[in-house]
């Protein structure tokens, strides 16, 4: 496994601008989820996928942001018009629905790190 | 809903000190218990985990038992290195079959481990 990679590492932008973020799993890993992490928090959930099927959304996923995941392999979140409050660390993690060592078990990726000025 | 409650940080130890790092939880179900680690400038990464009462996880000397009388999960080491200095989250994990796995996690607590 070559581990989780996102892209870009670090982010900065101007209030109004979208942005768009890319996460690459664990090879065959059926599972991506997309957290948020502010400063001196711990992540919070924002959305998985299983497959290509996106299959739960956290109410903290305002309609400005969106996830895909076509074909089931890399994922994108956009935000839309962001906003200073948006300015966090998102990160990506990837696992294996069943079968094989480590099943369930959530492997992280560096994050992005997001500053809306 | 689901929560975690850690131990207050920072956390400033001296080499080869005892390290406790409390945790305790709310959860519907039977949780799965996790500790991940974040060093600087890295991602989380899993330290270890316990998926049912009275489960020991460890790794890398790092201990943490599964208390389901005392919904805890407190993170132990008997001798810390400075090498250890990071971010400790406590997490959980309910869910099973075809259900959403999210995990839930503690805010963290900063370890500073000083020669």
């Amino acid at each position: 496994d070559t581990g989780v990679s996102q892209d870009p590492r670090h982010k900065i932008t101007k209030r109004g601008q979208n942005v768009t973020f890319r996460c690459d799993p664990i090879s065959e890993h059926n599972r991506l989820y997309w957290y948020r992490q502010t400063l001196g928090q711990g992540p919070e959930f924002l959305t998985y996928f299983q497959n290509e099927a996106q299959l739960e959304k956290s109410r903290l996923l305002s309609d400005r942001f969106s996830a895909e995941r076509p074909k089931g392999s890399f994922s994108t979140l956009e935000i839309q018009r962001t906003e200073q409050g948006d300015s966090a660390m998102y990160l990506c993690a990837s696992s294996r629905l069943a079968g094989g060592p480590g099943t369930g078990t959530q492997y992280f990726g560096p994050g992005t790190r997001l500053t809306v000025l | 809903g689901d929560s975690v409650t850690q131990m207050e940080g920072p956390v400033t130890l001296s080499e080869e000190a005892f390290l406790t790092i409390n945790c305790t939880y709310t959860a519907t179900g039977y949780p799965s218990l996790f500790w991940y680690v974040q060093y600087p400038g890295e991602g989380l990464q899993l330290l270890l985990k316990a998926t049912k009462a009275d489960d020991k996880g460890s790794n890398k000397g790092f201990e943490a038992t599964y208390r389901k009388e005392t919904t805890s999960f407190h993170l132990e080491k008997g001798s810390v290195q400075v090498s250890d200095s990071a971010v400790y989250f406590c997490a959980l994990r309910t869910g099973w079959g075809g259900s959403n796995y999210k995990l839930t996690f503690g805010k963290g607590t900063l370890l500073t481990v000083n020669p």
